[in-house]
Order: structure tokens, then sequence, then C-alpha cells
């Protein structure tokens, strides 16, 4: 299953919502579909499984929405922490990611 | 506390064997439902998945690299074991080894390993 992130980069100030998208070809089964967050060396880190289920210790302003072919990750209200790469996972018999999304501080 | 540490050579030689150890604490494997996986991510690129190995020992393995891993796990030691045969520069990545939650995604990583592969 390929993944498509977009966009590729984007550019906002703290405050700000954020809206992620990740398209599947084919169909991501069962909403097989995770969202992660990676800063610089480090390793990702899991946000949202089930494509809409917050991972346990993950804050409210993360959500996340979608099905079949077509996933969103939501961040309510930008923090400096969340300026980072973030990752679409399926997780399905052989998992792949998309190729990420910049978060970058405006 | 859930743990998991990656151990390895920082530095391997075209055609060489990568030999890799991902040490698990908090948890063992043998536990039912329990399942590790291995990554790699190439310098400044997207995350790949590469093989897992389940607690009742049934291995799932990346279609494109199958030919050259092989993942083991050594229950006494809690460890899960990675070889990835014919080296060339292109594997040139961090590798990471994390848990695959109950509830789906991967929810424990480790720091990664960097790897190097050059004459």
């Amino acid at each position: 299953i390929v993944l498509t992130q977009s966009p590729g980069a984007l550019s906002l100030s703290p405050g700000e919502r954020a809206t992620l998208s990740c398209r599947a070809s084919p169909t991501v089964s069962s909403s097989y579909l995770a969202w992660y967050r990676q800063k610089p060396g480090q390793p990702p880190r899991l946000l949202i499984y089930g494509a809409s289920s917050r991972a346990t210790g993950i804050p409210d302003r993360f959500s996340g929405s979608g099905s079949g072919t077509d996933f969103t990750l939501t961040i309510s209200r930008l923090e400096p922490e969340d300026f980072a790469v973030y990752y679409c996972q399926q997780y399905g018999t052989s998992p792949t990611f998309g190729q990420g999304t910049r978060l970058e501080i405006k | 506390q859930v743990t998991l540490k990656e151990s390895g050579p920082a530095l391997v030689k075209p055609t060489q064997t990568l030999t890799l150890t991902c040490t698990l604490s908090g948890f063992s494997l043998t536990t039912d439902g329990m399942r590790v996986s291995w990554f790699r991510q190439p310098p400044g690129k997207a995350l790949e998945w590469l093989a897992r190995i389940d607690w009742d020992d049934d291995k799932t393995y990346s279609t494109s690299l199958r030919t050259r891993l092989t993942i083991s796990k050594d229950a006494s030691k809690n460890q899960v074991v990675l070889r990835m045969t014919n080296m060339d520069p292109v594997d040139t990545a961090t590798y990471y080894c994390a848990r695959m939650s109950w509830y789906g995604g991967n929810d424990y990583w480790g720091q990664g390993t960097p790897v190097t592969v050059s004459s």
C-alpha cells in the first residue's frame, strides 16, 4: 500500500491550526492507520492509531480522522514542540509509511 | 518501564552481513500478542519497515528485502536479532526496533543505531 502525504512542508505559527493529509492506494483495511511525530535525532512517537484514537499521553489538540483511502491529522493549536516531521503509517501485514510532512515555524 | 535498545556495528563494509540486536526491557516477547519490528531511516529520508517477529515466532519480511533479511528472537535473553546480508552503501541508515502495541501502531521505540556502509 502506497501512502502519499501532503503537503510536503507546511509553515505555520504557534497557536494556529494544522491539517495534514495522507492518501492511500489501495484502501487501508480496518483503519489500520497511525500517525507519528518525529523530532530531529529522535525516534518517531506514536500519536494516533486506528485512524482516530489518541495514543497514551497524547494531548487532545491532536485528532485523526478518515477511512479507506483518505486520512487527516489535525493539530488544533500548535505548540512549539509540534514543529517536526509527521508520518502516516499503515500497519497491515506489510507496513508502509508516507514520505512525511515537515511542519515549520513561520 | 518499557524500553528497547538497539546495538550493533556502526560501520560495515560492502558485501558484509550486518547483525543488529534489540534488547527488550519491561515486557517479554513470549507474552501472547507481543510483536517487535525493525525499521530503518536513511539520512533525511522517510522510515521503512524491514521485518517483524511475533510472540509465537511468526515472522514477516519486507517484500523488497526478503531475500537478505533474517529475524529471530532469543527468549532467554529477551532479545530480537536482525541479520541483513550483502550490505551496500544504500543501506546506510539509522536502524530502529519498536514494539507493536496491542491496539495498533508502534508505541515504544529504541533510540536507533546508525549504520554506515563504506569500504
